[in-house]
């Protein structure tokens, strides 16, 4: 059974640091991933998609791949308490296949 | 990405009733999903609406328990049926975006008494 993990926190980081969301899936064939932030009582966002190994900056926010070892993070720089959300993250293991959704991490910015 | 809204966007209903939830989208889209979100959970896939045939349903979900309608490429309906309060949940209709991405519809909050 294909699996996403993410730690589901709380995680607290002080505004203006740097908050680290991490995500593992089990399915070592899988090709796209994607970061989603959930506001409470809201529907998920999408804020970032990866597909190869490496970083992938946006604004305040980096993603991270690295296939290798089967994982994907995202960054935010400079946090805000704005970015209090849960962070989904998404894997979709092949083409045309369905997406697998982590747990979700709940990020709190503490002003 | 495209323009989705979801009607109910909120209700309670009794038990042992059924309630139809509606999707429509702004543009042609040839995959909508249907999701449900637990309290406190992640989102878990109840079934892909394809246009002009069945439904495809997730383990662990029936057609009897969530008929679901597909009428043309902008539209939607899944109808939560015969309604226990294990149902109170998030329902959100998704559709494929490009680069293999998903995009969210606002959601209907379902609470069963």
């Amino acid at each position: 059974q294909k699996e996403v993990e993410q730690n589901s926190g709380p995680l607290s980081v002080p505004e203006g640091a740097i908050a680290s969301l991490n995500c593992t899936y089990s399915d070592r064939g899988s090709q796209s991933f994607f970061w989603y932030r959930q506001y409470s009582g809201k529907s998920p966002e999408l804020i970032m998609s990866i597909y190869s190994n490496g970083d992938k900056e946006d604004g305040r926010f980096t993603a991270q791949l690295n296939k290798a070892s089967q994982y994907v993070s995202l960054l935010i720089r400079d946090s805000q308490p704005s970015d209090s959300a849960t962070y989904l993250c998404a894997v979709r293991p092949g083409a045309g296949q369905n997406f697998v959704f982590g747990p979700g991490t709940r990020l709190s910015v503490l002003p | 990405s495209a323009v989705i809204s979801q009607k109910p966007s909120r209700d309670i209903c009794q038990r042992g009733t059924s309630l139809t939830i509606q999707c429509q989208v702004d543009s042609q889209v040839t995959m909508m999903f249907w999701y449900r979100q637990q309290p406190g959970q992640s989102l878990t896939l109840i079934a892909t609406a394809n246009q002009g045939s069945e439904a495809t349903y997730e383990s662990g979900f029936v057609i009897d328990k969530f008929p679901i309608s597909r009428p043309n490429l902008t539209f939607s309906t899944l109808t939560v049926s015969n309604m226990s309060p294990e149902d109170s949940s998030i329902y959100l209709c998704s559709v494929k975006g490009g680069s293999e991405t998903q995009y969210f519809g606002p959601g209907t909050r379902l609470l069963v008494l």
